[in-house]
Order: structure tokens, then sequence, then C-alpha cells
């Protein structure tokens, strides 16, 4: 079946870097990926969507130049946290739809944790 | 704008038993999807049943299925004979337009043995 992987899995980093989340569709195209944030025992919620091709479309309240999404290939969406701070430590989560279109199954990758210190 | 919710932050089955997990959501739309997803302690999402909104049977899959009340906005899961590997978060999903999710807050399920 379809696969979506992240990658780093885990990442620790110190405030005021950068970091970068890659997400793929490994064996199929994804015009659109989605990417959630989801904190300690609460749900998640959508950050983005990201388009490839075009600009990300941000959910209100998303700092859309501290959470810089790219989606410069058909099976590759990147997130890149900017200046990271201590509060954006989080499990982040992205997804794509299989190529079916919209009554495909969504896939998620496994997460990605960002811990900053 | 879509809400979701779930009112069992927590729920606990004996294994081999029967649970049913609750939701209820909010949407003007005519049009969407509903899923029941699982979170394991792994993070993986897992995606358990699906419910097409125009499609008034309700999904099964196994030993999971689901109660479906379009009027009222219902939403239920119920999970037959269960098993010490379904003990996870499970989230009530909505999709509506554009592909866009919208999740209840989880509801935590112990399976004990």
């Amino acid at each position: 079946g379809a696969v979506v992987s992240q990658h780093p899995s885990w990442v620790i980093c110190k405030s005021g870097t950068s970091v970068k989340i890659e997400c793929r569709s490994l064996d199929f195209q994804a015009t659109t990926m989605f990417w959630y944030r989801q904190f300690p025992k609460q749900s998640l919620m959508l950050m983005a969507t990201s388009n490839e091709g075009s600009k990300a479309t941000y959910e209100q309240g998303v700092e859309k130049d501290k959470f810089l999404i790219n989606h410069a290939s058909l099976t590759l969406s990147t997130l890149t946290v900017t200046s990271a701070h201590p509060e954006d430590s989080s499990f982040y989560i992205c997804s794509a739809r299989a190529p079916e279109g919209h009554t495909g199954e969504l896939f998620f990758g496994e997460g990605s944790r960002l811990t900053v210190l | 704008a879509q809400t979701v919710t779930q009112s069992q932050p927590e729920m606990s089955v004996q294994e081999a038993e029967t649970v049913t997990l609750s939701c209820t959501y909010d949407t003007s739309e005519s049009d969407y999807y509903l899923f029941w997803y699982k979170q394991p302690p792994s993070r993986q999402m897992i995606l358990v049943i699906r419910q097409e909104a125009y499609k008034q049977q309700n999904a099964t899959e196994n030993r999971f299925s689901v109660n479906f009340q379009k009027a009222a906005k219902s939403f239920s899961l119920k999970i037959s004979d269960s098993q010490l590997g379904d003990a996870a978060m499970y989230f009530c999903v909505q999709e509506t337009s554009g592909s866009r999710l919208t999740f209840g807050e989880g509801t935590q399920l112990t399976v004990n043995p």
C-alpha cells in the first residue's frame, strides 16, 4: 500500500536554530500534502496545506514565516521551523492522499518529534 | 467551520468485550467523509474505518463498525471482541472540501486483560 515517510523521526536542536523536516510519498505522487502539529495528549491541528509547485496555504494563526513549507516535487514536501524556540517543541505529522483522488485514503507519516532546548 | 467532539477522554474495556466510542460533528457541508483513526504509542496514525456521508449503510471492517446518524450528526465506533492490540488513542475525523481534516480531541482506549 501507499507509504508516507518522514525524516527525521526525532530531532533536538538549540534555540535559535532552524530545523527541516521532510515528508516523502514513497510509491505515489502527491500534489497535495498536509502538515499537522500535535502537542502531548492532544489532537492533531492542521497547520498548512502544501501544494506542489505553488505556495502553501496556512491555517489561521500559523506563522508562515516561522514554519516554511516547500513542496518542490510530487513526492517531497518539507517543513522548516525557523529560529526555533522551546515553545515550538512538538510532534509534527504530515499526510498525503493516495492518487485515487478524493476517494483515496489519506496516509500519514510516522511523525517527527522536535525538541528545542 | 467544522467541529468534531469526542466526549470521552478515556475509555476502558475488558479483553473480548465490546466498547463504543462516541463522536459528534458539525458541518454545513452536504458532502463529507468521516473516519476513525487510531494512534498507538508509536504515534503512527492508522485508518480504522471510513464512512461516506452520502451512504446510509453503516460501514463495517471486521471487528469495527460504526453507527452513522447523519441527521443527528453522530458517528460512533463499536469495537467488538476487543483485543489488547486495540489499545490506542482513537480520533474521530471529518474530511470536508479540499481534503481538510478536522480531528476530535481523541479517546484513549485501554484494553484490560
